[in-house]
């Protein structure tokens, strides 16, 4: 069973350009987080999907930002117009449905966005 | 809002030695408790989770922690480290709520080992 999957693991844009940043989940996973990780920080909490719904996006800001988890395919990231202080390390997590007394997400290994 | 504390930033421990990393959370009730480490470059991998039961919990590559809700800590520990496990240690709760488990992680903890 192959982990959750992320790419690119590295990607640079400019200013004003736009990043997309994929997650695919663990097989059997229909619940995805998205994590970021700014330098020298922890990681902070940024939305929450399952498939075709936004569950909780309290953590992602207000502009420029978006994600989705359609029914097919991976989960998108979606930053627009990018500036230098989005450039972090970028994490996905999915985890299965909570069992009672049981519960783990399961990372992938990121994408580090660097804005120039 | 529950938060996380690990009021170390930087720790430095001969190989061989003992280990202790402190995590202090704030939440009215018990939440689910995690520690992750993250080594250069990396993705987190889960070294042990928390949620009921025996409060001292075994975990993978040596490690333990015990949840003490008197001082609302889940401190990890180790007996004896290795250079292997110079990495970055994350300590993070989730709070159930309707099934959003979203975790709430503290800011780290950087594991020096010298020789």
């Amino acid at each position: 069973n192959a982990g959750v999957m992320q790419n690119p693991r590295h990607l640079v844009r400019r200013r004003g350009q736009e990043a997309r940043l994929r997650c695919s989940p663990m097989k059997g996973h229909s619940h995805v987080y998205w994590y970021r990780q700014l330098p020298e920080e922890g990681l902070k909490f940024m939305v929450y999907l399952q498939k075709e719904n936004i569950i909780d996006e309290s953590g992602m800001p207000k502009e420029r930002f978006s994600a989705e988890f359609p029914k097919e395919g991976p989960s998108i990231l979606r930053i627009q117009q990018v500036v230098r202080g989005d450039s972090a390390a970028y994490f996905c997590a999915s985890s299965p449905p909570r069992r009672q007394g049981d519960y783990e997400q399961y990372f992938g290994p990121g994408t580090r966005l660097t804005v120039t | 809002a529950q938060s996380v504390t690990q009021p170390d930033i930087h720790i430095t421990v001969s190989e061989g030695a003992s280990l202790e990393l402190r995590c202090n959370y704030s939440y009215g009730a018990t939440p689910y408790l995690f520690w992750y480490v993250q080594s250069p470059g990396q993705g987190l991998q889960l070294l042990l989770k928390y949620f009921s039961g025996d409060t001292l919990v075994q975990g993978i590559k040596g490690f333990e922690a015990e949840f003490k809700r008197s001082q609302s800590s889940f401190n990890l520990r180790k007996p004896s480290v290795h250079w292997s496990d110079a990495a970055e240690y994350f300590c993070a709760v989730a709070i159930s709520n309707f099934g959003n488990e979203k975790l709430t992680f503290g800011t780290g903890t950087r594991l020096t080992i010298i020789p």
